[in-house]
């Protein structure tokens, strides 16, 4: 089974609309972390935000949050206000288990910005 | 300097060649990663080193060869290397003992095998 599953291939929206991004995790770990990246064409893995399954509350920066849903094992990103440089791959990945340096990606989306 | 360094950004070889890549951190980080980015595939991870010893070989086979000299630097040798071999190289780098903390990535090497 998947341990992450990103179900957008590709998504286009307009610029300063605010997008979503979906996610869903697979884990029996109490103990994980999620994690967003942003991949543009230069191929660069950017980290944007991270997600603690203990955090009580949603992880924000800057223009970015995550929706985090642990009943539902989802982690959405969300993009406030899109701008044309948001253009990019984004993956999700998840860490399980405490202090364990493994990452597991999903296939990402790519996200496609109009002016 | 920008955090984590990769060189070559292209590379182009042949299956009877033999070539390294090569990644720096600059970050001060103990662990350090090689990810393997196929078209159309999530990232896979190759191999993960902390305090220079190799923590994880993720089923790689061994036409790949890491080496960490020390916790700055990482190599990965290539040799008889396959077509399906090219993809996008990604070297990471992360603080050890941490907890659940991000990983530094460089831009990558683009390696084609003809």
């Amino acid at each position: 089974a998947q341990k992450i599953t990103q179900t957008q291939p590709g998504m286009f929206v307009q610029e300063k609309e605010a997008v979503t991004l979906d996610c869903t995790y697979d884990t029996s770990d109490q103990s994980y972390g999620l994690f967003w990246y942003k991949q543009p064409s230069s191929g660069e893995m950017i980290f944007l935000i991270y997600q603690g399954s203990y955090d009580e509350q949603n992880a924000t920066e800057g223009r970015y949050s995550l929706n985090f849903q642990k009943a539902r094992k989802s982690a959405n990103l969300v993009i406030s206000a899109s701008q044309l440089g948001d253009s990019a791959m984004y993956f999700c990945a998840m860490r399980e288990g405490f202090g364990n340096e493994k990452l597991t990606f999903g296939t990402g989306t790519r996200l496609t910005i109009i002016p | 300097e920008t955090g984590v360094t990769q060189t070559p950004r292209h590379l182009v070889m042949g299956m009877t060649n033999k070539k390294s890549l090569k990644c720096e951190q600059h970050l001060g980080h103990n662990a350090m990663y090689w990810y393997k980015q196929s078209a159309k595939k999530p990232l896979e991870l190759m191999f993960v080193y902390n305090f220079k010893e190799q923590t994880e070989n993720n089923s790689v086979p061994s036409r790949f060869s890491p080496e960490c000299p020390n916790s700055s630097h990482l190599f990965l040798h290539l040799h008889t290397l396959q077509p399906e071999d090219s993809a996008l190289y990604l070297c990471a780098s992360s603080p050890r003992g941490e907890g659940l903390k991000e990983q530094y990535f460089g831009p990558g090497t683009r390696l084609t095998v003809t």
